[in-house]
Formats: structure tokens, C-alpha cells, sequence
């Protein structure tokens, strides 16, 4: 069974610019999650889909982040534009709509913006 | 609301040394409890649950035990190796989207 794919793994910006990151769940996976991991911390939950239905997005920086799973599948976090403080990995995660308690990570896109 | 309260690290054994990190917990009611593990480079892992009160999770060689009347979920191993070097993370019992900073393990041969 294939895993969370994401893309790319490495992106180096300056600040201002904009920036996308694509994942690809397991297949069949109803639920997708986005987290932010800042060098030294644990992850943050930034977003959470059910289908392509957004289900918690209260720590997503809306005046700067988006995301979307437009047909339920793959999804799509941008930043625009970018800050210093944005610089981290981005872990793409998903679960069955059945056992949400089991989350299948992504190894993530480091992203530094410089 | 629910949260833990993880030992911190960095944690530096020798291999085949005995490991544990500390993770007590608060919470309303007996929600699910979870260990999470991040090698370098990569996503983080279930490594292990316990559902319920008493329940031991287990993978790897590494078990906790769901002790209610202590509010912990302490992991152990009775001999680490040096692929064990990670970070491991105690998620909050019953929302484990919010995790804490993590313990990192060095295990030196």
C-alpha cells in the first residue's frame, strides 16, 4: 500500500513570495489533515478535511494560508505571502473515515524562507 | 481540558540500556492515550495505544500502561538500539491532533 505522498520535499523562498505544497493521501483515506512543525516543537494542526469538506481550520492564518481538497483526494496549502516566521515542515497526514484515531504521515516539505 | 505533561529531553543512553519517558496526562472521562514516534527526516508513526484503563499498548519492543489512578502513560523499553533515535511524542488523551514538543532519544552504540 502506497503512503501519504507530498511534494516537494525541499522549497526555499524569499519572504513575500508565494508557495504550494501538494499531498496525496492514502488511497481511500476520507480525511486529510495539514500541520505546521516548527524546528524543535511538535506538530500543529493547521487544517483538517473530511472529503473535501474543510472540518477545523482555527489555527490556519487565513489572511496568509489556504487550502484545498477540491475533489476529496489530493490536497493543495499555500502561503502567500510568505514570512520568516512560515519557515518549517509541513506534514501532510490522513486517516479512514472509520479509525480517525490512526493518522498515516507524510514525510513533509521543509520549507525556509529567507 | 485534556493535555500532558511529557519528560524532556534530549535523553542520551547507551545501547541495550533500559528507557523510559515520562507522560502523565489530565482529562475528562478515560479517553484513548497514544505514543507517536518521528525518525530523522520523516513524518511522525503511531507507535503504540491503550483505549482504556489498564490497557498496555505495545509495537516494537516498546509498551505503556493506561494507569488511572496515576494519570500515566509512561513508555518503556527494556533494551534500546540505535535505530530507536527519534523524537517521541505523548499526544493529549482524546484529541491527539495537538502535540507537544517531544522528547528526543540519542542511543550511541
Amino acid at each position: 500500500e502506497a503512503g501519504v505522498a507530498q511534494s516537494p520535499r525541499y522549497k526555499i523562498i524569499e519572504k513575500r513570495q508565494s508557495v504550494a505544497f501538494w499531498c496525496n493521501p492514502i488511497s481511500g483515506h476520507a480525511t486529510l489533515y495539514w500541520y505546521q512543525q516548527i524546528l524543535g516543537q511538535g506538530p500543529k494542526l493547521l487544517i483538517q478535511f473530511q472529503n473535501n469538506g474543510v472540518v477545523d481550520d482555527s489555527q490556519l492564518p487565513k489572511d496568509r494560508f489556504s487550502a484545498e481538497r477540491l475533489k476529496g483526494v489530493d490536497s493543495t496549502l499555500k502561503i502567500q505571502p510568505a514570512k520568516l516566521e512560515d519557515s518549517a515542515v509541513y506534514l501532510c497526514a490522513s486517516s479512514d473515515f472509520y479509525s480517525t484515531d490512526t493518522q498515516y504521515f507524510g514525510p513533509g516539505t521543509r520549507l525556509t524562507v529567507l | 481540558g485534556n493535555s500532558v505533561t511529557q519528560m524532556e529531553g534530549p535523553v542520551t543512553l547507551s545501547e541495550e540500556a533500559f528507557l523510559t519517558i515520562n507522560c502523565t496526562y489530565t482529562a475528562t472521562g478515560y479517553p484513548s492515550l497514544f505514543w507517536y514516534v518521528q525518525y530523522p527526516g520523516e513524518g511522525l508513526q503511531l507507535l503504540l495505544k491503550a483505549t482504556k484503563a489498564d490497557d498496555k499498548g505495545s509495537n516494537k519492543g516498546f509498551e505503556a500502561t493506561y494507569r488511572k489512578e496515576t494519570t500515566s502513560f509512561h513508555l518503556e523499553k527494556g533494551s534500546v538500539q540505535v535505530s530507536d533515535s527519534a523524537v517521541y511524542f505523548c499526544a493529549p488523551p482524546g484529541n491527539q491532533f495537538y502535540f507537544g514538543t517531544g522528547t528526543s532519544l540519542t542511543v550511541i552504540p
